[in-house]
């Protein structure tokens, strides 16, 4: 069942600018995750913000989480064309003796023009 | 280091044909493994898990099925292919434990074309 959900659906920004993606969710969770997929490859994880954090930092990339709202945004400053790729929000949940699940959103496709 | 292998990249089968798709991590004991099924432009859809040898859960009843005959491998499984099993599979894995510390590792993913 998909829980997160991406906002927008796509993106289109020119190198230099901030991206901004937006994400939300329905049920509680333990933490929400940020992944990359460029076309055609598999997802490269990105960031992790646990349900007790409202902001995270690596890089070029932050995160909120507003766990009263059910929702997070990954900000991507500066961007460059090598940014060019679809960014998935995933919430986990862990339940015991059953390891921990991510179920993704739909994702937002990001298009940075030199 | 921890690697993923999941091969073949690309596959087309014929419907009614069975399917078999392999992954396989290195680096790593006891790992949660995970098989993803992404349709054309859409997110991803959790097929499967297992967090150990045997152990399979499946999220969405269907015509697949998993195994996971080794600690480090993990197997999807079709005896008939519809063309609605047509998708990009993705292997993926996690650190083992109730805290999902980590994130998951995917594999490159399987185009799998169903004609």
């Amino acid at each position: 069942s998909q829980q997160g959900e991406e906002d927008p659906q796509a993106l289109s920004i020119q190198e230099g600018e901030n991206a901004t993606m937006n994400c939300s969710y329905k049920t509680s969770i333990n933490n929400l995750q940020w992944y990359r997929q460029n076309s055609g490859r598999g997802l490269v994880h990105l960031i992790l913000i646990r349900s007790n954090e409202r902001e995270k930092h690596s890089g070029r990339l932050r995160v909120t989480l507003d766990t009263s709202k059910k929702s997070s945004s990954l900000l991507i400053t500066a961007s460059r064309a090598a940014d060019t790729a679809s960014y998935f929000c995933a919430t986990g949940k862990t339940f015991y003796n059953q390891g921990g699940k991510l179920i993704f959103g739909q994702g937002t496709e990001l298009s940075v023009k030199p | 280091s921890q690697t993923i292998h999941q091969w073949p990249a690309t596959l087309v089968q014929p419907v009614g044909s069975p399917l078999s798709l392999e992954c396989t991590v290195e680096g790593t004991s006891n790992p949660n493994l995970y098989w993803y099924r992404q349709a054309a432009g859409r997110g991803l859809q959790l097929l499967f898990y297992s967090v150990g040898i045997g152990q399979i859960s499946s999220e969405v009843p269907q015509n697949l099925s998993a195994s996971r005959p080794q600690d480090r491998q993990f197997i999807l499984s079709s005896k008939k292919l519809l063309l609605s099993d047509s998708g990009f599979y993705l292997c993926a894995w996690s650190v083992a434990g109730q805290y999902t510390e980590y994130g998951y590792t995917f594999g490159s993913g399987t185009r799998l074309t169903v004609v």
